[in-house]
């Protein structure tokens, strides 16, 4: 019920490709979905986020597809550049009850961006 | 740009030690958090803070983890008496709110 279901595990894109990571949910309680972005020795740094009242975000080159009956949601980075290379986690927040607003995370995708 | 910091970077321990690991959230949040990764795994949460009190904690988050907010700026982690399964990144998160959460970079516990 708690889970955030993430694929693929690892991604290899050229340069000026698209790079699409997917999530799926079970949890109806979660209200919000941010995408996060990992260099290695680094802490998480939000991406982009998206709430379920909104099909579609978009932030520069990186959008987010939410699909709320399907209980999905996508990360699409357009014009992949090598500096893109990184581990994304996309995450859920919300419990059943209480507001401590935890965040849930998927098991990452490592994104590698070929020049 | 406020971030949230951690101190030390880095802490070896031996299997039995206590340790304290500090964080330093940005100063006007009010949800604090601390969350661990194993080595090439994902993200797991451990506790989450919120008016001098904790407000959840799962299932790894055991008798031998504490947390505290000492002073009104800082956000500690202790574990009591470390095990070699606690080997991890530990990473501290702070939110306004309780939407956006801001992590920290993190400290590596290496449990020898």
């Amino acid at each position: 019920q708690q889970q955030v279901k993430q694929s693929p595990q690892s991604l290899i894109v050229q340069k000026g490709g698209i790079s699409i990571i997917n999530c799926a949910y079970e949890n109806t309680a979660f209200d919000y979905f941010p995408w996060y972005q990992q260099f290695p020795g680094k802490g998480p740094a939000l991406l982009i986020a998206i709430r379920p009242d909104v099909s579609e975000k978009k932030e520069g080159r990186f959008t987010i597809s939410f699909n709320k009956s399907a209980k999905q949601f996508s990360l699409h980075i357009m014009d992949s550049q090598p500096g893109d290379s990184a581990t994304y986690f996309c995450a859920a927040r919300g419990s059943l009850g209480g507001s401590n607003y935890k965040l849930t995370f998927g098991k990452g995708t490592l994104l590698t961006v070929n020049p | 740009e406020p971030e949230v910091t951690q101190t030390p970077s880095h802490q070896v321990t031996q299997m039995g030690q206590e340790v304290i690991l500090r964080c330093v959230p940005i100063s006007n949040h009010l949800y604090f958090y601390w969350y661990r990764q194993i080595l090439g795994q994902k993200v797991e949460f451990l506790v989450s803070f919120y008016n001098n009190e904790i407000s959840e904690k799962s299932e790894i988050f055991d008798d031998q983890f504490s947390v505290e907010r000492p002073d009104g700026s800082n956000f500690t982690l202790k574990i009591r008496s470390t095990k070699l399964e606690d080997s991890a990144m530990y990473f501290c998160a702070s939110s306004m709110t309780g939407d956006t959460q801001y992590f920290g970079p993190g400290t590596r516990l290496t449990v020898l």
